[in-house]
């Protein structure tokens, strides 16, 4: 049972534009949620986080939405450029556990 | 600089052999973590360890094996029992605490059977 998804395995988008990705997450349990970037052959790097008190949360270009009715978190890239191109994969747990749950990752390709 | 390293990055083992890889963190945090990464399938969780001398089961333990001696160190072996260990290997550690923490993770180690 997946309980972090991501059902778009790729994007492309045009540099300069809104990059959207999106993860869906089944268990009401997950308080916190992370965004991690990763270059191939690479260990991730964090991006952004989010708990589940809050629906925003923004660092420069990179904003984190969460829909907790919907289960669902969204990052936000603006304006994206060539050097975003990366896999990103999202994040969730709950408190009382040191049990990370990753999605399956989106491939972004920003197009220069 | 503090940070977390993995050695060695590539490893090639034959089949019906053991091989340990190794993760070492100077950034005091108490919890450290293994986990594999297959095409399409994001990173799975194989050990945890929130204290030294004490570890935790993920989600895909079995043919692997852990210790925690000292808290900077989490070497995962990677034994004969596991059937396809073919995988990018990233350890990761985090303050203690659960839930509310950032996950640092290491470059990875990459493992390759022939």
């Amino acid at each position: 049972d997946q309980q972090v998804k991501q059902n778009s395995p790729s994007l492309s988008v045009q540099e300069g534009r809104i990059s959207i990705l999106n993860c869906d997450y089944t268990n009401s349990m997950f308080d916190y949620f992370l965004w991690y970037k990763k270059y191939p052959a690479e260990g991730p790097t964090f991006l952004i986080s989010i708990s589940s008190i809050k629906d925003k949360n923004e660092d420069g270009r990179f904003t984190v939405f969460l829909n907790k009715s919907a289960k669902h978190l969204s990052l936000h890239i603006v304006p994206s450029q060539p050097g975003d191109s990366a896999v990103y994969f999202c994040a969730a747990s709950h408190s009382g556990t040191y049990k990370y749950i990753f999605g399956t990752g989106t491939r972004l390709k920003v197009l220069a | 600089d503090g940070g977390i390293t993995q050695s060695p990055k590539y490893l090639f083992r034959k089949e019906g052999q053991n091989v340990t890889l190794s993760c070492e963190q100077n950034l005091n945090h108490d919890a450290m973590y293994w986990y594999r990464q297959d095409p399409g399938q994001g990173l799975r969780l194989i050990y945890y360890s929130q204290i030294v001398n004490d570890f935790q089961k993920g989600d895909i333990a079995e043919g692997y094996s852990v210790s925690r001696e000292k808290k900077e160190s989490f070497p995962l072996t990677v034994t004969s029992a596991q059937k396809n260990p073919t995988a990018f290997y990233l350890c990761a550690s985090s303050i203690s605490g659960p839930g509310a923490n950032v996950l640092t993770f290491g470059a990875g180690s990459r493992l390759t059977v022939l």
